[in-house]
C-alpha cells in the first residue's frame, strides 16, 4: 500500500538551532501535503498546507518565518523549525494527498517528536 | 468553522466486549467524516470514511460507524474488541476536494483493552 515516510522520528536539539523534518511519499505523487503538530493530550492541529511548486498556506496563528515549508518535488515536502525554542517541542506529523490510481486519500507519516532543550 | 468533539479521552474495555467511541461534529454543510487509528510510533491509519449515501459505513478491522445527521454524530463501533485494537482513535471532519483539503481532528480517544 501507499506509504509516507517521515524522517527523523525523533530529534533533540539545543535552543536556537534549526531542525529540518522530511516527508516523502514513496509510491505516489503528492501535489499537496499537510503539516500538523500535536501537543500532549491534544488533537492534531493543522499548521500549513504545502503545494508543490508554490508557497505554502499557513493556518492562522502559525508563523511562516518560524516554520519554513518547502515542497520542491511531487514526492518531498520539508518543514524547517527555525531558531527552535522549548515551546516548539511537540509531535509533528505530515500527510500526503494521493490522487490518480490510488484514489483521493490522505496518508500519514509516522511523526517526528521534537524536543528542544 | 468545523470542529470535532470526542467526549471520552480514555476508554477501557475487556477483550471480546463491544465498543462504541463517540464523536460529534460541527459543520455547516454535509460533512466528510473520518475515523483514524494511531498506534504508538505509527502514523494515522484510515479506518473508514463517510462522504454520502448509506449512513452505516463499514471499515477495516471489523469497525463500522453510523452517521446521524440529527445528532451531528459519527460514532465508531466494533462488536468484539481484540487486544490488538488498543490504540488511539481520532474522529475527523474534512472539507474541500474529497474532504481532504482541510481535515480537523478531535482530541482522540485512547482505548485500553484488558484480558
Amino acid at each position: 500500500g501507499a506509504v509516507v515516510s517521515q524522517h527523523p522520528s525523533r530529534v533533540i536539539c539545543k535552543s536556537g538551532t534549526s531542525v529540518k523534518i522530511e516527508c516523502r511519499s514513496l509510491d505516489f505523487q503528492a501535489t499537496t501535503m499537510f503539516w500538523y503538530r500535536q501537543f500532549p493530550k491534544q488533537s492534531l492541529m493543522l499548521m500549513a498546507t504545502s503545494n508543490e511548486g508554490s508557497k505554502a498556506t499557513y493556518e492562522q496563528g502559525v508563523e511562516k518565518d518560524k516554520f519554513l515549508i518547502n515542497h520542491a518535488s511531487l514526492t518531498l515536502s520539508t518543514l524547517t523549525v527555525t531558531s527552535a525554542h522549548p515551546e516548539d517541542s511537540s509531535f509533528y506529523i505530515c500527510s500526503a494527498n494521493s490522487q490518480g490510481r490510488l484514489g483521493e486519500k490522505l496518508f500519514f507519516g509516522s511523526g517526528t517528536q521534537l524536543s528542544v532543550l | 468553522a468545523q470542529s470535532v468533539t470526542q467526549p471520552d479521552i480514555h476508554i477501557t474495555v475487556s477483550e471480546g466486549a463491544s465498543l462504541e467511541l463517540r464523536c460529534n461534529y460541527s459543520y455547516g454543510a454535509t460533512p466528510y467524516l473520518f475515523w483514524y487509528v494511531q498506534s504508538p510510533g505509527q502514523g494515522l491509519q484510515l479506518l473508514l470514511k463517510y462522504f454520502s449515501g448509506d449512513t452505516l459505513v463499514q471499515g477495516i478491522k471489523g469497525f463500522e460507524a453510523e452517521f446521524k445527521r440529527s445528532q451531528s454524530s459519527f460514532n465508531l463501533r466494533k462488536p468484539s474488541v481484540h487486544w490488538s485494537d488498543a490504540a488511539e482513535y481520532f474522529c475527523a471532519v474534512g472539507e474541500g476536494s474529497g474532504g481532504y483539503q482541510k481535515v480537523t481532528f478531535g482530541i482522540g480517544t485512547k482505548l485500553q483493552v484488558i484480558p
